[in-house]
């Protein structure tokens, strides 16, 4: 059973740019979401994805957005990138709504 | 909105000792879960907690979910160099938007010089 899986696992960017962080889920998992982990802090909830739709988010603006996949992968896309969006991002999966998050081992964004 | 608040911020073990640490909230939680998270690493499940006052053991782990449901704690027993790593509590609300994990700040474990 493979886990789950991100890529790429770092990643430069300029402030004003767009990025695109893929993840695959565990197999078997249907629900993902995703966290942004600043330096020193616990991961904050930026939205979920449940049958290709987002069925919740977190306090981010639009210019973070998402999208899932029938085969239950997903992209984080952030738009016009802010020097604070520099973070660990991390994926999760789960097998149903509601039942522990697994988390792959995250892509670390700096933006300069 | 929801705030956890993880005691202590960081730790220092010796190889042996047992250690404690608890997170607390301002409102309550159907679930608690207990993550550690090692360098270079996403946060690995630990302990999930689905019942007011229940204690779970994982190996040398020990949590409990409080009765008010505001609360949690972890125990490590005889600590071994391993144990080094940043441990996070995290409440879940069911129905919760996204069924989001709401996570503390982190208890950062470290080795005594």
């Amino acid at each position: 059973e493979t886990g789950v899986t991100q890529s790429p696992t770092h990643l430069i960017k300029t402030r004003g740019q767009q990025v695109t962080l893929r993840c695959s889920s565990q197999s078997g998992h249907n629900t993902v979401s995703w966290y942004q982990q600043a330096l020193g802090q616990g991961p904050q909830f930026i939205f979920q994805y449940y049958r290709e739709e987002e069925n919740g988010r977190g306090n981010f603006p639009p210019r973070f957005s998402g999208l899932q996949f029938p085969n239950y992968s997903s992209e984080l896309n952030v738009n016009a990138l802010e020097l604070d969006d520099s973070a660990l991002y991390l994926c999760a999966s789960s097998s149903r709504q509601g039942s522990p998050l697994h988390f792959g081992n995250g892509t670390r964004l700096t933006v300069t | 909105g929801q705030q956890l608040n993880q005691s202590p911020q960081s730790m220092f073990i010796q190889e042996g000792e047992d250690v404690s640490m608890n997170c607390t909230s301002s409102s309550i939680f159907n679930t608690w879960l207990w993550y550690k998270q090692d360098p270079g690493e996403g946060p690995v499940l630990l302990i999930a907690l689905y019942k007011a006052g229940e204690l779970t053991s994982n190996g040398r782990l020990t949590a409990q979910f409080g009765i008010t449901r505001k609360d949690s704690f972890l125990n490590i027993s005889a600590s071994i160099p391993s144990d080094v790593g940043i441990y996070f509590c995290a409440g879940q609300l069911f129905k919760a938007a996204g069924n989001k994990l709401t996570f503390g700040g982190g208890t950062r474990v470290l080795v005594k010089p």
